[in-house]
């Protein structure tokens, strides 16, 4: 079984659309993240939630937005979207208990036409 | 703020060659370190971590040693193969501040049969 899944795994998409990248973990951790990797495989993060919380925000465009259900998913929106996004997007997961022992999803590779 | 810095790749060896990355650290407070692995065309992989001082992670023949004199934490492999191809981040995560990973650039690996 898959522990963190995201869905879906490529995506091409014309600029000024909106889209949404879905993630779900299934190991009963309490804090999710989305990560952005560029074309020069450079990994930062974007944003992260705890219990539904959100923790952390980095300096990302307001046309990202992260939505979380509830404490196993964690889903990324984003609107109008521009010929800079396309990257990969990575979802993860952690618990409280063991904060340094951190899944990450296949990741979603998000081409923008 | 927290960085991390890798030497630059791609790193092209020969199988059987003795593999270091180097991979050097600034952090507020006292992190815990970790190099993870992408292959080709797939998600991020935990290689192996450290969460203290002069602890040695080790996994498939990679190990790595947390330096915290140097602020260092060097990956090796006595005897690359060609399957060890991909490419490999150090990153770093605190209790204090951001709590995410804090990820290098990424150091390409390029093994030749």
């Amino acid at each position: 079984d898959t522990a963190v899944s995201q869905t879906p795994k490529y995506l091409v998409t014309q600029m000024g659309n909106d889209k949404s990248i879905k993630c779900e973990q299934n190991l009963g951790h309490d804090t999710m993240y989305w990560y952005k990797q560029d074309s020069k495989k450079f990994l930062k993060i974007m944003f992260s939630y705890n219990n539904k919380e959100l923790i952390i925000n980095e300096t990302v465009p307001n046309r990202f937005s992260p939505k979380s259900p509830d404490k196993a998913h964690l889903n990324l929106h984003i609107n109008s979207l521009e010929l800079g996004d396309s990257a990969v997007y990575f979802c993860a997961s952690s618990h409280r208990r063991d904060r340094n022992t951190i899944y990450f999803g296949e990741g979603s590779w998000l081409t923008v036409v | 703020g927290d960085s991390v810095t890798q030497m630059e790749g791609p790193v092209t060896l020969s199988e059987e060659a003795f593999l270091t990355i180097n991979c050097t650290y600034t952090a507020t407070g006292y992190p815990s370190l970790f190099w993870y692995v992408q292959y080709p065309g797939e998600g991020l992989q935990l290689l192996l971590k450290a969460t203290k001082a002069d602890d040695k992670g080790s996994n498939k023949g990679f190990e790595a040693t947390y330096r915290k004199e140097t602020t260092s934490f060097h990956l090796e492999k006595g005897s690359v193969q060609v399957s060890d191809s991909a490419v490999y981040f150090c990153a770093l995560r605190t209790d204090t501040g951001r709590r995410a990973l804090t990820f290098g650039s990424g150091t390409r690996l390029q093994v030749q049969p």
